[in-house]
């Protein structure tokens, strides 16, 4: 398996402009997760999708942020408008849901920079 | 608040010295205990600790869990070069299929 996959791996982009980063887990995993992460704050859980069905958004900042996941095999993570301190690595996990304690499995990340 | 704290927040060793990771957490039912290695890029799966005073050992690293004084421990003996990177410690709580982390510890190990 290719493991998770995220794109673009590098964004840098001006602010208010409209960022829109893609994970596609690994086949066969239930549940997905974005995760953000700073020197300041560490790794922060954003949000999470059992089944393509959104969890818990709790750790979503602001409106300016919306996750989807149209199907098991993709899922959006989009900012608009961007500001600068949105600058972070975007993480990008799956799991099997329910396989007891099951480990997550991260992608490489994208790392958005917003001038 | 389901919370996780790592200590220390860095560290600088030689090659060859032993090293103790720890971490700490507060969650609502307790599921398990994860413990990453993050070098450049995405975190790499360690161990997984479920159960108190059962040693996980892998090589070099080993780890155990303590459920009643809320703690976890990773050890490095013999550290080298290659395991400079920073270390993080996730907690499953069993309310829910969330993973929450500690802001990890940087070890770095001098030739």
């Amino acid at each position: 398996d290719a493991g998770v996959i995220q794109s673009p791996r590098h964004e840098v982009t001006e602010m208010g402009q409209e960022v829109t980063l893609r994970c596609k887990p690994i086949s066969g995993h239930n549940s997905l997760f974005w995760y953000r992460q700073t020197m300041m704050r560490g790794l922060e859980l954003l949000i999470y999708f059992n089944n393509n069905v959104p969890i818990d958004d709790s750790g979503m900042p602001e409106d300016r942020f919306s996750a989807k996941m149209p199907n098991a095999s993709f899922s959006t993570l989009k900012i608009q408008p961007s500001e600068p301190r949105d600058s972070a690595v975007y993480f990008c996990a799956s799991s099997i849901r329910d396989r007891g304690t099951g480990e997550l499995f991260f992608g490489e990340g994208s790392r958005l920079t917003v001038l | 608040e389901d919370k996780v704290v790592q200590s220390p927040l860095s560290l600088v060793v030689h090659e060859g010295d032993t090293v103790t990771l720890n971490c700490s957490y507060e969650v609502t039912n307790f599921r398990s205990l994860l413990w990453y290695k993050q070098e450049k890029k995405a975190p790499t799966f360690l161990f997984m600790l479920t159960s108190s005073g059962i040693e996980k050992k892998s090589g070099r690293l080993s780890s155990i869990l303590d459920k009643k004084e809320l703690f976890s421990i990773l050890n490095i003996t013999a550290t080298q070069t290659g395991d400079s990177a920073v270390y993080l410690c996730a907690v499953n709580p069993n309310t829910g299929n969330q993973f929450y982390f500690g802001t990890g510890t940087s070890l770095t190990v001098i030739p």
